[in-house]
């Protein structure tokens, strides 16, 4: 296993596209996050999946973010109709039930709204 | 409100010293404090877990303490080199399942 991948590296968009991003857990972890994270900041909570389940979403995602994860597997990420503001860093991390290891993070989709 | 504080100012130390690093939080009752490592243009990579009732945890040259009386943890590595220049995050872990992140320290060891 190669650890948690993410598709494309990077992204750039006009205002107004709908993009969408994809995530590729490792196998054996059932718990999947996605984060965003601008520069100078800490990665900020997006949502949780719990194999396929939405668990937890955040207040601060509007309604142009959606996120699935068919049959517990891989996850992608749309954006509707891009802003300005949604340019940042946008990270998958998955992590089995056992905090003990953390969580493994992807490298990233950095998006790029002109 | 729920508030993580890191040095938003970056430390440089010299080789060979050892490195600290504060995160501290209000508002919280973290059941676990994770600290990570960030280089640019990469994600995080976990480096240390410590639960409540634990009060230090060491691997190799790091040491991590965790006082919830004072809603503290430090990280210290030990034995600095400039491999170990990055940007370290604390991160609590309030038994919920979404893990909240401060904004990290930059540190930077000078040859």
């Amino acid at each position: 296993d190669t650890g948690v991948s993410q598709d494309p590296r990077h992204k750039i968009t006009k205002r107004g596209q709908n993009v969408t991003f994809r995530c590729d857990p490792i196998s054996e972890h059932n718990r999947l996050y996605w984060y965003r994270q601008t520069l100078g900041q800490g990665p900020e909570f997006l949502t949780y999946f719990q194999n396929e389940a939405q668990l937890e979403k955040s207040r601060l995602l509007s309604d142009r973010f959606s996120a699935e994860r068919p049959k517990g597997s891989f996850s992608t990420l749309e954006i509707q109709r891009t802003e300005q503001g949604d340019s940042a860093m946008y990270l998958c991390a998955s992590s089995l039930a056992d905090r003990a290891k953390g969580y493994t993070f992807g490298s990233g989709t950095r998006l790029t709204v002109v | 409100s729920q508030k993580i504080e890191q040095n938003s100012e970056a430390l440089n130390i010299q080789e060979g010293k050892t490195a600290t690093l504060t995160c501290n939080y209000t508002n919280y009752s973290p059941a676990y404090l994770q600290w990570y490592r960030q280089d640019p243009g990469r994600g995080p990579v976990f480096l240390l877990l410590i639960r409540e009732n634990e009060k230090e945890k060491r691997k190799e040259r790091l040491k991590v303490t965790f006082d919830t009386t004072l809603k503290q943890s430090l990280f210290h590595i030990t034995a600095s080199q400039p491999a170990d220049s990055a940007t370290y995050l604390c991160a609590l872990d309030p038994r919920s399942q979404k893990v909240t992140f401060g904004t990290g320290t930059k540190l930077q060891v000078i040859p």
